[in-house]
């Protein structure tokens, strides 16, 4: 059975300083690895995914994650923080292939606060 | 393209009454997944329909309800409600079922109050 553990339930930063938001996961298969953004009021929308080719993946907004298999993680990025970064956070795992969307393991979700 | 829209984005009810959902997927998507959201419990996945066939269901009482129409529209329904059900319920949809590259789009979300 796959799991997924975000590591932190809030971050705060500084807006131009470093984004590092942490997500573990288990999994019996190789896994796809998703981040996901919700802001306030509204759905998730997708940053990037992972699903067996590179393993750094670059997403949208200047975010990016690396998988490590050998530490099962799949950490977030961003070199600089910007206000409009403010959101929360949903790390995702689901099994390879994913036949069915009860596969999906969501994250409890990291709250990302950025000060000025 | 219009993306995933869910009306009406809030909703208040007592307990015991029931509740209809409503998601519109993108154009082209054939796909609809729901998705309960709680401060408690997280994400947690409701089901899925695909060309008006359910396809899966997660952990939840029978209740809980769905069924998608020949455009792909899809409606969600709570019977009988208890306080334990205020959550935000979102959709996503997809072009495909399933698939480990496919891609959800989410909805922004009904944000249902039970009182």
């Amino acid at each position: 059975a796959q799991s997924v553990t975000q590591l932190d339930s809030h971050v705060s930063v500084s807006e131009g300083t470093p984004v590092l938001l942490r997500c573990n996961y288990s999994s019996s298969y190789s896994p796809s690895l998703f981040w996901y953004v919700q802001h306030p009021n509204k759905g998730l929308q997708l940053l990037l995914k992972y699903t067996s080719a590179a393993t750094l993946v670059k997403g949208i907004n200047g975010f990016e994650a690396e998988f490590k298999k050998s530490e099962t993680s799949f950490h977030l990025t961003k070199p600089s923080a910007h206000m409009s970064d403010a959101a929360e956070y949903f790390c995702v795992v689901s099994v390879l292939p994913r036949y069915n969307n009860n596969d999906m393991r969501f994250g409890a979700g990291t709250r990302l606060t950025v000060k000025p | 393209k219009a993306g995933v829209t869910q009306t009406p984005r809030y909703l208040i009810k007592t307990r015991g009454q029931q509740v209809t959902l409503s998601c519109s997927p993108i154009s082209g998507h054939r796909s609809v997944s729901w998705y309960q959201q709680t401060p408690g419990q997280g994400l947690q996945f409701l089901f899925e329909y695909f060309s008006e066939t359910q396809r899966n269901k997660g952990n939840f009482p029978g209740r809980f309800s769905g069924r998608q129409f020949s455009n792909s529209r899809s409606e969600m329904n709570v019977s009988t409600l208890e306080l334990g059900d205020s959550a935000l319920y979102l959709c996503a949809s997809s072009s495909l079922p399933g698939g480990r590259t496919d891609t959800q789009y989410f909805g922004p979300g009904t944000r249902l109050t039970v009182l």
